[in-house]
């Protein structure tokens, strides 16, 4: 049981360049998120799924795509990289068939995106 | 809409002394509240939550928090630092309503002096 795995762990882009960071899943989660880390701000919320075919926004969405075709992936897009995406991207997922705010959250172990 | 504060962005004990990690939350329906740890170039681990159950919380690592409604905290302790407590930790709050996510406060970097 890998848990939550994140692909890759570290790239570096220039400006203008898109890239797709991968996420997997291997519990059967229905919920899985995207977050960013920034020193001093903690974790926010970039986009999150409730299960297959169905995405919502986070806090900080601008930028951003996603997509969950299959319960297992969550991969998230950038179409046009910026200086400002530098960060720490880890995702998350959560078990449970209801979507209650006790489940535990489990989480990648991250990618560090640098932008030139 | 909820929210998080943590009090002290660093905080800094000897090794055998208490540890305080401070949170507030604020949310206008009730809470689950939550403390991960996160060691250097690593991903966050769940130390403890509280789901209504027990206003005292034990966790893994020889952690607590106890839920206080009337004053709108979480604090995590300690009773005795060690070396490898070393980390940064985050209190994060989520509720059954909305997005049902975790929001998250800024972290407090805990060093232990030995």
């Amino acid at each position: 049981n890998a848990g939550v795995t994140q692909t890759p762990k570290f790239q570096v882009l220039k400006t203008g360049q898109s890239m797709t960071l991968q996420c997997a899943q291997d519990m059967n989660h229905e919920y899985m998120s995207w977050y960013r880390q920034d020193p001093g701000m903690g974790l926010r919320l970039i986009h999150y799924s409730v299960g297959a075919g169905i995405t919502d926004q986070g806090e900080v969405p601008n930028g951003y795509n996603v997509s969950r075709s299959t319960t297992e992936d969550f991969p998230l897009r950038l179409l046009s990289a910026a200086p400002s995406q530098t960060s720490v991207y880890f995702c998350a997922s959560r078990g449970g068939h209801q979507p209650t705010g006790t489940d535990t959250q489990y989480f990648g172990p991250g990618t560090r995106l640098t932008v030139l | 809409a909820q929210s998080v504060t943590q009090l002290g962005s660093h905080v800094s004990v000897s090794e055998g002394a208490l540890v305080l990690l401070r949170c507030n939350y604020s949310s206008s329906v009730p809470p689950y509240l939550f403390w991960y740890v996160q060691y250097p170039n690593q991903g966050l681990q769940l130390l403890l939550k509280y789901t209504s159950a027990a206003t005292l919380v034990k966790g893994i690592n020889g952690f607590e928090a106890e839920f206080k409604k009337s004053e709108t905290s979480f604090h995590l302790t300690k009773p005795s630092a060690h070396m490898s407590d070393a980390a940064e930790y985050f209190c994060a709050v989520s509720t059954d309503t909305g997005r049902r996510a975790l929001t998250f406060g800024s972290g407090t970097r805990l060093q232990v002096q030995p």
